[in-house]
């Protein structure tokens, strides 16, 4: 059974200060995608990673992926008050399979 | 329409009692999922329903719980004798082939 962990679960972080969110996963997979959820909201598609090395950048976030090390990572860069959210990373084992979701990293940036 | 349309948005509903959510996929999605999010949870699979393939029903948590599509297009979530357990936020997804678009979801709170 695949299973998919994320690291921190919670993170408090100031204004302008960069971080990391990993995401590990148990099987081989060729799909992996990043959300955002807002309170209250429904999940917002931040990145689709597709192959081994892709990395795909937006805004002050970039992620990547190391199917080697069964390892994506969501980079923030400069991080502002409005990338507080919930982020999670979802794997698909195979295509046309369900997807596997993390616990999802509850983000916090103070002013 | 553009995306995925669910409804009710929000549903309460006694112990007890059957309810039914509805899923409207993007059109020509041949995907459809299903996912339950408890307070403050990640996302637990449900069911997957491909093209007229036989369902993927392994997520389901008891028989109370079924789920139909027709064809390519609606689906619905159906709870038998809700319990307190079962308030969640119930979300759909589609999906033409890889990338996943979310409904905003049914949070239903049995009381």
């Amino acid at each position: 059974e695949l299973k998919v962990e994320q690291n921190p679960l919670f993170l408090s972080m100031q204004e302008g200060k960069n971080y990391t969110i990993y995401c590990n996963y148990s099987t081989t997979s060729d799909r992996l995608y990043w959300y955002r959820q807002d309170p209250g909201k429904s999940l917002e598609s931040l990145f689709v990673l597709l192959s081994n090395g892709a990395v795909k950048q937006e805004g002050r976030l970039m992620a990547s992926l190391d199917t080697k090390a069964r390892l994506s990572t969501l980079h923030i860069t400069a991080a502002v008050h409005d990338l507080s959210a919930t982020y999670f990373c979802a794997v698909q084992e195979t295509s046309g399979s369900r997807l596997t979701f993390g616990e999802g990293t509850q983000l916090t940036v103070n002013p | 329409g553009a995306g995925v349309s669910q409804s009710p948005s929000n549903k309460v509903t006694e112990k007890g009692k059957d309810v039914e959510l509805r899923c409207d996929p993007i059109s020509g999605h041949t995907a459809l999922y299903w996912y339950r999010q408890r307070l403050g949870q990640g996302l637990e699979f449900l069911i997957y329903f491909q093209g007229n393939s036989a369902p993927d029903k392994s997520g389901l948590p008891s028989d109370r719980f079924s789920a139909e599509r027709t064809g390519e297009s609606v689906s619905t979530l159906t709870i038998q004798r809700t319990q307190q357990e079962d308030s969640a936020v119930y979300l759909c997804a589609s999906s033409p082939f890889y990338g996943y678009t979310f409904g905003s979801g049914t949070r239903l709170t049995v009381v």
